[in-house]
């Protein structure tokens, strides 16, 4: 079946440090991948998002590019915030959006930004 | 638009008493999700109704657990004789069927003490 697997946690940086959060996949066809976030005590938000295949997706600063040949979704900043402390999720749906309804998630990685 | 609602936002509780938790998803979706997240881990699907139909349910959602949908807006999610493992966040999620983005509600914890 489908699969996400991500950094384990939880990282810790300082502020204006470069992050990276390792995700991989197991699909079978063609999956969107995802990046949600959680912030303490609330539920997620869609951080971001690509649907094929070297697709970059962008928000806030973060990007991830879909690699299939690596299978990998791989979120990156440049330069992190106090305010980006929270757990980060990667996900997939198994085939096109439209087409297909269950999340698949990963275990989430926990992010603190120190001042 | 005001986002996918969810109520209570907690409830704690005695082992073998029975819970509810509501959903209202973004008015005009007709696709809403229920998910269960423990401590630690990702969300988990449990089932999903397009409209007021029940289309499919996961194997975590045991015969204890039912979720309704009567009029294709709102949705329950009922557990009975709650068991201490049942402790979790139970998420709802709403999208269009010609959509590409689930919107998640801020979810309900639930406690068994």
């Amino acid at each position: 079946g489908n699969s996400v697997t991500q950094m384990e946690g939880p990282v810790t940086l300082s502020e204006e440090a470069f992050l990276t959060i390792n995700c991989t996949y197991t699909a079978t066809g063609y999956p969107s991948l995802f990046w949600y976030v959680q912030y303490p005590g609330e539920g997620l938000q869609l951080l971001l998002k690509a649907t094929k295949a070297d697709d970059k997706g962008s928000n806030k600063g973060f990007e991830a590019t879909y690699r299939k040949e690596t299978t990998s979704f791989h979120l990156e900043k440049g330069s992190v915030q106090v305010s980006d402390s929270a757990v980060y999720f990667c996900a997939l749906i198994g085939g096109p959006i439209q087409g297909a309804q269950k999340l698949v998630f990963g275990q989430g990685t926990r992010l603190t930004i120190n001042p | 638009d005001t986002g996918v609602s969810q109520n209570p936002r907690h409830k704690i509780t005695k082992r073998g008493q029975n819970v509810t938790f509501r959903c209202d998803p973004i008015s005009e979706h007709n696709r809403l999700y229920w998910y269960r997240q423990t401590l630690g881990q990702g969300p988990e699907f449990l089932t999903y109704f397009q409209n007021e139909a029940q289309l499919e349910k996961s194997r975590l959602l045991s015969d204890r657990f039912s979720a309704e949908r009567p009029k294709g807006s709102f949705s329950t999610l009922e557990i009975q004789r709650t068991e201490q493992g049942d402790s979790a966040m139970y998420l709802c999620a709403s999208d269009k069927v010609s959509g590409n983005t689930i919107y998640f509600g801020e979810g309900s914890w639930l406690t068994v003490v």
